[in-house]
């Protein structure tokens, strides 16, 4: 079975352009959520879709948005990118509530 | 609030000792437990969670963590450290109510395995 995938893998933008990632989860798995991890702040969590539906978010700043599509793929947005913006970003797949989950390779965004 | 910890930064181990990573965590209820790797430049990788049952946990790779309910500890643990082990190593403990959930991470603790 096929892991999870995001693309791309690799984005440099500027100050003040807007970035959209996208995560295709393990086929099966309903849940889609979205991490940030920085040297500085560790691993935070953005925010988690489930049949297309946002269940939580983290806290972050409304620049920071996501979708999920009825096949289960999702994107997650950000506009006004600042320097602080770059970091990996995972996207992480699961059944359901409390399931495992698992990660994607990740996009490194690097904001200059 | 609640939290996980990892109080080593840094953890060196000769090749074929044991190794230990250590992990606490501080939640209300049950804790599910989580240890992923995480290998450069790579996403996390799924080694072994504790739901309930047995306190021993075995995993990938021949890793295993230990639950301890009175000291809220959850180690990971393998008899027989190899090169390729090192790697970033990460304590979660999933959060969930209300239909959804989240995992919190540790900071993460760095093993270094020397031949």
């Amino acid at each position: 079975k096929a892991g999870v995938t995001q693309t791309p893998r690799y984005l440099i933008k500027t100050r003040g352009q807007q970035v959209t990632l996208s995560c295709s989860p393990i086929s099966g798995h309903r849940s889609v959520s979205w991490y940030q991890q920085t040297p500085g702040q560790g691993l935070q969590f953005l925010f988690e879709y489930f049949s297309e539906t946002q269940r939580n978010k983290g806290n972050f700043p409304g620049r920071f948005s996501g979708r999920q599509f009825s096949n289960s793929r999702s994107e997650m947005n950000v506009s006004t990118l600042e320097l602080g913006d770059s970091a990996l970003y995972l996207c992480a797949s699961s059944r359901g509530t409390q399931e495992t989950q698992y990660f994607g390779p990740g996009t490194r965004l690097l904001v200059l | 609030a609640q939290s996980v910890a990892q109080p080593e930064d840094q953890v060196n181990v000769a090749e074929g000792n044991p190794l230990t990573v250590k992990c606490t965590y501080s939640v209300s209820g049950n804790p599910y437990l989580f240890w992923y790797v995480q290998y450069p430049n790579r996403g996390l990788q799924f080694l072994l969670k504790y739901i309930t049952g047995d306190n021993l946990v075995k995993g990938s790779y021949g890793f295993e963590a230990e639950f301890n309910k009175s000291q809220t500890s959850f180690h990971l643990k393998k008899p027989s450290a190899l090169v390729s082990d090192s790697a970033l190593y990460f304590c979660a403990v999933i959060l969930w109510g209300g239909g959804y959930n989240k995992l919190i991470f540790g900071a993460g603790t760095r093993l270094a395995v020397h031949p």
